[in-house]
């Protein structure tokens, strides 16, 4: 275990329902990042929390809505999710959101939309 | 924007046999490069991370290269195990973003 913890490790939704992924790290870190990485395709950053203020977000949709309420805990609510959304999201954390810092990885939540 | 590209996407190798897996990127000005290993249905651990004023790093049997002013940067695997068989994903830093290669798939046969 690298000290991120995810869950669920999956989840299968319908596209009218409302569901939140949960990401918990226990490494001190300052920075946590959600991840998208679809079937043959880069793995894609979504958002990015650097002292629990959002500093980064890739034109992700809104679908897609994080939360951050203390540097350990990283949520991501989901609600009318389209089938390609699903994927596998990764939560990732640092010690601080800048070059020169290794990022930690979480297992993944791997998402089916139906 | 950034692309990273990583050639080849998939790679079958006898064990004990060296290794390169390559990793280009279209945008030298760089902060970091780093290489990651993903087990299949897992997440991504990080192997080795090299500064932009780096030229390389070394770890046991990994040794990855940068060369930044072409773009590129290789992972050499000395020795390749079964255990080594996982995708490698390269990531560059720059101007606040993080991308991402495709990833290349390995497999060390017994």
């Amino acid at each position: 275990e690298t000290g991120v913890t995810q869950t669920p490790r999956h989840l299968v939704m319908g596209m009218t329902n409302k569901k939140s992924l949960k990401c918990e790290q226990h490494l001190g870190h300052n920075a946590m990042y959600w991840y998208k990485q679809s079937a043959k395709k880069p793995l894609e950053l979504m958002f990015v929390y650097n002292f629990k203020e959002q500093t980064e977000n890739n034109s992700v949709p809104s679908r897609f809505s994080p939360e951050c309420p203390n540097s350990s805990h990283l949520f991501l609510h989901l609600h009318t999710l389209q089938p390609e959304d699903s994927a596998l999201y990764l939560c990732a954390s640092s010690v601080r959101w800048a070059g020169g810092v290794e990022q930690f990885f979480g297992p993944g939540t791997r998402l089916t939309v139906l | 924007k950034q692309e990273v590209t990583q050639i080849p996407a998939a790679l079958s190798v006898p064990e004990g046999e060296n290794l390169v897996l390559n990793c280009s990127f279209t945008d030298s000005a760089i902060y970091n490069l780093q290489w990651f290993r993903q087990d299949p249905g897992k997440g991504l651990t990080s192997l080795l991370l090299i500064q932009s004023s780096q030229r390389e790093q070394t770890s046991g049997r990994l040794n990855a290269s940068l060369d930044k002013s072409s773009g590129r940067s290789t992972l050499y695997i000395a020795a390749s195990q079964p255990g080594d068989s996982a995708t490698y994903l390269c990531a560059v830093y720059n101007n606040n973003d993080m991308r991402f290669g495709a990833g290349t798939r390995l497999t060390v046969k017994p």
